[in-house]
C-alpha cells in the first residue's frame, strides 16, 4: 500500500529549465529523504530532513534545493537542469531505520 | 566514508533452488544492514534487516547472515519463486544515523 506519494511520475524537459518534484508521506514519520537512482540503478542519498530540519546534505550541485513546509512534505527543486540530471528521483520517509519509498519521479533532460 | 559492495551484479537460479547475495562494507561503526527489493518498473520495498547485535535473522524464506569480523553480510532466499525476480539492494548505516549507503544492486532471475 503506497503511503509515500510523488508527483510528477515522469517529466521531460530541456537543458536549463527549472523542475520541481513533490513528495508527501502519510505515515507520520519525522524523517524524509531524497535519493537519486541513475541509469545503472545506483542509489545515492541527496538530502535528508528530520521534522523540517535539514540533517543530511550530500555533495550535490547547488542547482538542487530541497524544501520542506512540514514533516509530511519534502519537495526537490532543480534550478537549471543539466543532461546528467536525467535519473529517477526517489523520495522516502523513515521510522527508526526502515525506509519507505515512493514510486519515483523520472526526469529526462533533452 | 562507508562503502558497500555487492559482489554479484546478476544471479540466475532455477525455481525452487536457493539464492545467495553477498555484500561487504568498510565502516566498522556500521550497525544496521537492511535489504530492499526493486521489481521491474517499481520502487524499492524493504524485505528484511539485521542489526549488529545478532549474526542471523530469518523471516520465512529469507535469512540474513552477518559476519562482523569479515564485514560481510548476505541474503539467503530458499525455495525461490518467479516473483522473487527483482533487483536486491543491500545497505549499511549507523544505528540512529539517517544516512544509508546502498550497494549497486544484484539482479536476481528465477527461471521457471
Amino acid at each position: 500500500e503506497t503511503a509515500v506519494f510523488q508527483t510528477p511520475n515522469y517529466h521531460v524537459t530541456q537543458v536549463g529549465n527549472e523542475v520541481s518534484f513533490n513528495c508527501k508521506q502519510t505515515l507520520g514519520h519525522d524523517t524524509m529523504y531524497w535519493y537519486k537512482q541513475d541509469s545503472k540503478k545506483l542509489l545515492k542519498i541527496m538530502f535528508s530532513y528530520n521534522n523540517k530540519q535539514l540533517i543530511v546534505n550530500e555533495t550535490v550541485p547547488r542547482r538542487f534545493s530541497p524544501q520542506s513546509s512540514d514533516k509530511a512534505h519534502l519537495n526537490l527543486r532543480i534550478k537549471s537542469v543539466e543532461p546528467e540530471d536525467s535519473a529517477v528521483y526517489l523520495c522516502a520517509s523513515g521510522s527508526g531505520n526502515t525506509l519507505y519509498f515512493g514510486e519515483g519521479s523520472r526526469l529526462i533532460v533533452v | 566514508g562507508e562503502k558497500v559492495e555487492q559482489h554479484e551484479s546478476t544471479l540466475s537460479v532455477r525455481e525452487g533452488d536457493s539464492a545467495v547475495i553477498n555484500c561487504t562494507y568498510t565502516d566498522t561503526a556500521s550497525s544496521y544492514f537492511p535489504w530492499y527489493k526493486q521489481e521491474a518498473g517499481k520502487s524499492l520495498h524493504f524485505v528484511i534487516d539485521i542489526r549488529s547485535n545478532v549474526d542471523r535473522k530469518q523471516s520465512q524464506r529469507l535469512t540474513v547472515l552477518l559476519d562482523k569480523k569479515a564485514k560481510r553480510f548476505s541474503l539467503h532466499i530458499t525455495a525461490t519463486q518467479p516473483e522473487d525476480s527483482a533487483i536486491y539492494f543491500c545497505a549499511a548505516s549507523h544505528t540512529g544515523n539517517y544516512k544509508y549507503v546502498f550497494g549497486a544492486g544484484t539482479r536476481l532471475k528465477v527461471i521457471a
